[in-house]
């Protein structure tokens, strides 16, 4: 089993949709959750970091469910700069320095 | 502030040469990682450093992989000999510790090696 799954997607939506990804983690020791965005051949970016008790940031929100080992991110009002790899990221079980990467979500938003 | 700095950002080698990647990363920043995206994929860890130190190389391949970082600073990772499946992105990082206690990596624009 890998240690963060994510579904690959991709997800075409229209702009102004809502989307939501989902995430899972296998190691119940984790204390550090993020959501890195990775445009096409660039490299990933923090787009926020996920605390217990959900957080929001503009169109962004996302959530934390410990018991499940399960992360969300959803977007709303989707725009068309939206369109990248959303890659969900734990810290390592040992070590809050080591982050461990999903495969990541790629979401296309058509005009 | 300048980011994460890597060269070159393309190379084209045949299986078995040798290739070396540099990183020179935030200033300041004492903890260094690079990591290996395989197409489709994501990142995944080879070496962390911690100034000149080797924190975690767990997941190098050190038949083939290495990686220093003499002054703890720049660092240089080398494949030696290179195999088809080395054909990835290598992304150098560097982190910076935020308010609320949790790290945030900056990564550099990653250097595209192609292996024929």
């Amino acid at each position: 089993r890998k240690e963060v799954e994510q579904d690959p997607g991709p997800f075409n939506v229209p702009e102004g949709a809502t989307v939501a990804f989902n995430c899972t983690y296998s190691n119940s020791a984790s204390q550090s959750f993020f959501w890195y965005r990775q445009d096409c051949r660039k490299e990933p970016k923090l787009l926020m970091s996920v605390y217990s008790s959900g957080n929001e940031d503009g169109r962004f929100t996302a959530q934390l469910n410990r018991a499940s080992q399960y992360i969300s991110l959803l977007i709303r009002d989707s725009k068309l700069s939206d369109s990248a790899t959303y890659l969900c990221v734990v810290n390592g079980a040992d070590s809050s320095y080591k982050l461990i990467f999903g495969s990541g979500t790629r979401l296309l938003v058509r005009p | 502030e300048a980011g994460v700095a890597q060269s070159p950002r393309y190379k084209i080698i045949e299986k078995r040469q040798s290739v070396a990647f540099w990183c020179n990363p935030i200033s300041g920043h004492a903890t260094l990682y690079w990591y290996q995206q395989i197409l489709g994929q994501g990142p995944k860890l080879l070496i962390q450093f911690q100034n000149n130190g080797v924190v975690d190389d767990s997941q190098l391949p050190k038949d083939r992989f290495s990686a220093e970082r003499l002054k703890g600073v720049d660092s240089t990772l080398k494949i030696q000999p290179a195999k088809l499946e080395d054909s990835a992105v290598y992304l150098c990082a560097s982190i910076t510790r935020r308010p609320g206690g949790w790290n945030e990596q900056f990564f550099g624009p990653g250097t595209r090696l192609t292996v024929l």
